[in-house]
């Protein structure tokens, strides 16, 4: 059973460029949330979908970020432009039901220089 | 104030020790409460999962929820060098997507 699949792993890029971070949650699963962890600020929920729809972006930082669903078995998160303070690992994560324990990618780990 | 507190630590115990880690937190409100696993470099793996008060044993863990004082514990019974990780506690209002993450205790399990 294929687990949360994040792309890149890692990502190094240089201040004002795009950023554009994948997911690939678990099949069947009709939750999908974004998560930005720092060390300063632990895990904050950015944004989550139901059913591919977006319910709450309400923790997207900026009007820099933005995500999409466009299907079941995809999602992005872009940063545009992107900017040092965005440095940080970026989790996807996908669950049956909103309220359960939700299955974590391993994470996209950004650094813009 | 945060709405949940963690000691980061680092704890560090020698192997085969029982282990105690805590959070407390401010919300009379959250009903779900869980426990993830973070590997260095790696995503957040669920440990346990309870709902409202008392005790749930999974193995060598058991969590525990107490309520009227707001706190939540996990126990690691006979600790392994590969129990080294860090533990974070997270936890939910009823009918709410909102899960409220500790900042994590990190812990050392010395061979």
């Amino acid at each position: 059973d294929a687990g949360v699949i994040q792309s890149p792993r890692h990502e190094v890029t240089e201040m004002g460029q795009e950023v554009t971070l994948r997911c690939k949650p678990i099949s069947g699963h009709d939750y999908l949330f974004w998560y930005r962890q720092t060390m300063m600020r632990g895990l904050e929920l950015l944004i989550y979908f139901n059913n591919n729809v977006p319910i709450d972006d309400s923790g997207m930082p900026e009007d820099r970020f933005s995500a999409k669903m466009p299907n079941a078995s995809f999602s992005t998160l872009k940063i545009q432009p992107s900017e040092p303070r965005d440095s940080a690992v970026y989790f996807c994560a996908s669950s049956l039901k909103v309220r359960t324990g939700k299955n974590f990618g391993e994470g996209s780990w950004l650094t813009v220089v | 104030q945060k709405e949940v507190e963690q000691d980061p630590g680092p704890l560090s115990v020698p192997e085969g020790a029982i282990v105690s880690l805590n959070c407390t937190y401010s919300n009379s409100a959250f009903q779900y409460f869980m426990w993830y696993r973070q590997y260095s470099r790696k995503g957040p793996e669920l440990l346990m999962y309870t709902y409202s008060s008392g005790n749930k044993e999974d193995g060598r863990f058991t969590a525990q929820v107490d309520k009227s004082s707001k706190y939540i514990s996990l126990f690691i019974r006979d600790s392994q060098p590969s129990d080294s990780a860090t533990y974070l506690c997270a936890m939910n209002r009823d009918s709410s997507y909102k899960l409220i993450f500790g900042s994590g205790t990190r812990l050392l399990v010395r061979p």
